[in-house]
C-alpha cells in the first residue's frame, strides 16, 4: 500500500491562478479530508467526504472546491488564489468511524505570491 | 461551534524533565479525543480517549480523559531531544469531522 499521497509536494502560485492539489489513497477508506496548517494554527479543516459523491464544507472552505468521483481520489481545487491561502495542506483518509487510524498525506507547501 | 484548546503553546524543558500537556474540549455529542505528535511533517497518532479516568500509556507517554470537566492531559517523562515537537489535541463529535487545538510546540534541550 502506498498509503495516502500528496501531489504536488511544493508549490508556488501567483494571485489569481488557480491549481489542483492532488489526494489519492488506496486503502479503500471512505472518509478523506483536507486540512491546512498555517504557523501557530494546528489544522484547521477546509472540506471532507464520507464516501463517493459526497463531500461538505468544513471550518474554512471558502476559496476551495472539492470533488469525490472515486473512492481513492480527493482532489482540492483553489479556483483564484490569494496570498492568504499560503499554507501546508494535508489531506487525509481513514475509515468511517475509524477516527484511530486516519492516515495524512505528506502535505503540499503552496506559496501564493 | 466546536472547539478544542490547548496550553500552553511552548514549552522549553531540559532533557530529562517532565511536561504536562493540556487539552480542554466543548464539542457536541462527544465521541473521542486524539492526541498526535507533529514533528516537520505529518502528524503521527499518539492516543485516542473515550472513557473518562482509563490511562492510555504507551513508553514514556501516557494520557487520561476527564469527561466530566472536559479536558485531557498528556504526560511525557524522562524527556528526551527526540520527543521536540508539536503536539496536538483533536475533539470528534456527532460527525465524523476532527477538531483540532493550536498545539503545543515543545522544546527539550539536552
Amino acid at each position: 500500500n502506498a498509503g495516502v499521497t500528496q501531489t504536488p509536494k511544493f508549490q508556488v502560485l501567483k494571485t489569481g491562478q488557480s491549481m489542483t492539489l492532488q489526494c489519492a489513497q488506496d486503502m479503500n477508506h471512505e472518509y478523506m479530508s483536507w486540512y491546512r496548517q498555517d504557523p501557530g494554527m494546528g489544522l484547521r479543516l477546509i472540506h471532507y467526504s464520507v464516501g463517493a459523491g459526497i463531500t461538505d464544507q468544513g471550518e474554512v472552505p471558502n476559496g476551495y472546491n472539492v470533488s469525490r468521483s472515486t473512492t481513492e481520489d480527493f482532489p482540492l481545487r483553489l479556483l483564484s488564489a490569494a496570498p492568504s491561502q499560503t499554507s501546508v495542506y494535508f489531506c487525509a483518509s481513514r475509515l468511517e468511524g475509524g477516527t484511530d487510524t486516519q492516515y495524512f498525506g505528506p502535505g503540499t507547501r503552496l506559496t501564493v505570491l | 461551534e466546536d472547539k478544542v484548546v490547548q496550553s500552553p503553546l511552548s514549552l522549553v524543558v531540559h532533557e530529562g524533565d517532565t511536561v504536562t500537556l493540556n487539552c480542554s474540549y466543548e464539542v457536541t455529542n462527544f465521541r473521542s479525543l486524539l492526541w498526535y505528535k507533529q514533528e516537520k511533517k505529518a502528524p503521527t497518532f499518539l492516543f485516542m480517549l473515550t472513557s473518562s479516568g482509563i490511562e492510555k500509556k504507551s513508553g514514556r507517554l501516557s494520557s487520561i480523559l476527564d469527561k466530566k470537566e472536559l479536558f485531557s492531559i498528556l504526560n511525557i517523562t524522562a524527556t528526551q531531544t527526540g520527543d521536540s515537537a508539536v503536539y496536538l489535541c483533536a475533539s470528534q463529535g456527532g460527525s465524523e469531522k476532527l477538531v483540532f487545538g493550536k498545539g503545543t510546540k515543545l522544546t527539550v534541550n539536552p
